[in-house]
């Protein structure tokens, strides 16, 4: 059954403090992996779509990695802007599956 | 530029009571999305559309049924609430599942008593 696994639930950083959140995914034939953005009491909003393994993104102080069997979405020198719960997912047939997310909390 | 937009915000129900949340969206998308999301469980699919008059089936569809009858609205009706539908339910809609930039609601919540 495909599966998409986030990593940690949670993580609080100090700004300015980089780090790496991943998604795990078991997928026959990934058609394309997702990130997304989350702020509290509204809608996730895009961040990037990544294809095949090797495949990487940039945006601001996000960098979004993908191998064949895992995501991980950098963040480099965080701002507290930056706080929000990240969710990964897959696309399988024509519907995108959900890990948990993780929630971030960066800390001026 | 709305994008998508989810009527109502907040609603509270009675069980056994029934209600229709709508979804519209202005950007000429073929594919939309129901899905709620709970505490520990992350967003799972309820129904979906991948063009007007069509409806499949998601991961949770007990207990909801949905209409596209226009391109733009995607509804989701709830006939006999329950307090396990408890929840906060979103939108989103794509052009297809190829290019799968899937624009979300600000999400409708509902708490069913």
């Amino acid at each position: 059954e495909d599966q998409v696994t986030q990593s940690p639930e949670a993580l609080r950083l100090q700004e300015g403090e980089s780090s790496s959140l991943n998604c795990s995914y078991t997928v026959s034939g990934l058609r394309g992996l997702f990130w997304y953005r989350q702020d509290p009491g509204k809608g996730p909003e895009f961040l990037f779509t990544l294809y095949s393994a090797g495949e990487e993104k940039e945006k601001e102080r996000l960098k979004a990695t993908l191998t064949k069997k895992e995501s991980f979405l950098h963040i480099t020198a965080p701002k507290p802007e930056d706080s929000a719960t990240y969710l990964c997912a897959v696309l399988r047939a024509q519907k995108l599956v959900f890990g948990q997310g993780t929630r971030l909390t960066i800390n001026p | 530029n709305a994008g998508v937009t989810q009527t109502p915000k907040f609603r509270v129900l009675k069980t056994g009571q029934s209600m229709t949340l709508l979804c519209a969206q202005d950007m000429n998308h073929e594919y939309m999305y129901w899905y709620r999301q709970d505490p520990g469980m992350g967003l799972r699919l309820i129904h979906y559309s991948v063009g007007e008059g069509t409806t499949a089936k998601g991961e949770v569809p007990d207990g909801y049924n949905v209409s596209r009858l226009k391109k733009q609205n995607f509804l989701l009706g709830l006939e006999s609430a329950a307090p396990s539908q408890t929840s906060v339910y979103f939108c989103a809609s794509s052009y297809g599942p190829a290019n799968t930039e899937a624009f979300f609601g600000q999400g409708t919540r509902l708490t069913v008593v």
